[in-house]
């Protein structure tokens, strides 16, 4: 059980496009999803915080306009990163925690390698 | 502030021998303390968790984490080594913000193994 998947595992785009990221709970309600970005050999850096039904909260640095984050559904979480320039080439992560959130533990889907030519 | 060291970015073991990856955190509260292992392009696998209760906490694959509260450490531990245990290797903490468990993550450390 607790299975996170995303989707694309890989996507180019060229430079000024914008890429739709999502990551969907396939067997389990998730009430938030964590959005993550890792650049290479580093840690993971959490982006934002999306709650199904209201506005993400954005971690301190980060552009809520460059990355947009819906969470339409308790199964799905979507990342998009607008006009896209080469710096935004990166690994981004998703997680999913089930409800009761102050106990459960936060899943991990296996990740998109974004590269922006 | 919250925060975790991991001390050792790269530690190289034999393929059998036994495996102690420290982690040492930061936390005003009780925390909730997470290791978790990540192959190359791939995402994170939950290795084990600990919440409250017994501060030896059992994994899978063979690995297992002490709680020490005295030494603010979590240190990730594993008998014998596999060659398949080859990865990187995150300690986290969760922190409480807004009613969410968010998690603060070390840097890691890349365990290589030789055969």
């Amino acid at each position: 059980g607790a299975v996170v998947s995303q989707h694309p595992s890989r996507v180019i785009c060229k430079s000024g496009t914008s890429v739709k990221i999502e990551c969907r709970s396939l067997d389990f309600q998730a009430t938030t999803m964590f959005w993550y970005r890792q650049f290479p050999k580093k840690s993971l850096m959490l982006m934002a915080t999306s709650n199904e039904g209201s506005k993400a909260t954005y971690e301190q640095g980060v552009e809520k306009d460059k990355f947009l984050i819906n969470h339409a559904s308790l199964t799905l979480s979507t990342l998009t990163v607008t006009s896209a320039h080469p710096e935004d080439s990166s690994f981004y992560i998703c997680s999913a925690h089930a409800r009761a959130p102050r106990t459960d533990t936060q899943y991990f889907g296996p990740g998109t390698r974004l590269t922006v030519l | 502030a919250q925060s975790v060291t991991q001390p050792d970015i790269h530690i190289t073991v034999s393929e059998g021998a036994s495996l102690e990856l420290r982690c040492n955190y930061s936390y005003g509260a009780t925390p909730y303390l997470f290791w978790y292992v990540q192959s190359p392009g791939q995402g994170l696998q939950l290795l084990l968790k600990y919440f409250s209760g017994d501060t030896l906490v059992q994994g899978i694959k063979g690995f297992e984490a002490e709680f020490k509260r005295s030494q603010s450490s979590f240190n990730l531990r594993k008998p014998s080594v596999h060659w398949s245990d080859a990865a990187e290797y995150f300690c986290a903490v969760g922190a409480t913000s807004g009613g969410y468990n968010k998690l603060i993550f070390g840097a890691g450390t890349r365990l290589a193994v030789h055969p």
